[in-house]
């Protein structure tokens, strides 16, 4: 079975600076898809960024971006310009078929 | 469009009742999952039902009984929950892998509380 592991509790950082989550995940298969979500207090499942696991570039999302390792199996999100905003829960989420897993979370904390 | 619609938001019930949460979308998506989640944890896989099809039941116990009339509305019924099951119950919907826009969308959950 896949497992998603994010071994990042929490995060602290402070607004206009850079910071960066990290995830690594253990899969058999080649073909899957890799996600983050962040979950603000109000609960709503927000998609942040996605990297498809047959492309080989980062993906790029404004001030969010992806350092995606696939032999190493390592997934981590850096976020830019850090915004109160961004405050919240962040969970990297695998797919493969019709099969979505997600990690344990990290909740980002932004200092004024 | 780009939601995924849960009805109720919150529900209270007690441990001999029976009811239903609903999850409504209309992106065309033909997987829909429902997750269930606890505070401070991540969301776990319950169910998946692919083109109307269950084709995922995370060893879910029978008091939940999902049911997908069509391509675009999921329920949930529940019967004779325990006060354990008090939870987030997040519903989301995809395209099924292959597609373009593999990401689920999700609705904003029903709290629900076992009394």
């Amino acid at each position: 079975a896949q497992t998603v592991t994010q071994s990042q509790p929490e995060m602290s950082v402070q607004e206009a600076e850079t910071v960066t989550l990290s995830c690594t995940y253990d899969t058999s298969e080649s073909d899957y898809y890799l996600f983050w979500y962040k979950q603000p207090p109000s609960r709503q499942m927000i998609l942040v960024i996605r990297q498809e696991a047959y492309k080989q570039q980062n993906a790029t999302e404004n001030r969010f971006s992806v350092n995606f390792q696939k032999a190493a199996k390592s997934f981590s999100l850096k976020i830019s310009d850090s915004q109160l905003g961004d405050a919240a829960m962040y969970f990297c989420a695998y797919r493969s078929a019709n099969d979505m897993r997600f990690g344990a979370g990290t909740r980002l904390t932004v200092k004024p | 469009d780009t939601e995924v619609t849960q009805t109720p938001k919150h529900l209270v019930m007690g441990m001999t009742n029976k009811k239903s949460l609903k999850c409504e979308q209309h992106m065309g998506h033909r997987a829909m999952y429902w997750y269930k989640q606890k505070a401070k944890k991540p969301p776990e896989l319950m169910f998946v039902y692919s083109y109307e099809k269950l084709s995922i039941n995370e060893s879910v116990p029978s008091r939940f009984s999902p049911e997908c009339p069509n391509s675009s509305l999921l329920n949930l019924h529940l019967h004779a929950l325990q006060p354990e099951d008090s939870a987030l119950y997040l519903c989301a919907s995809s395209h099924p892998r292959g597609q373009t826009n593999t990401e689920a969308f999700f609705g904003q959950g029903t709290r629900l509380t076992v009394v």
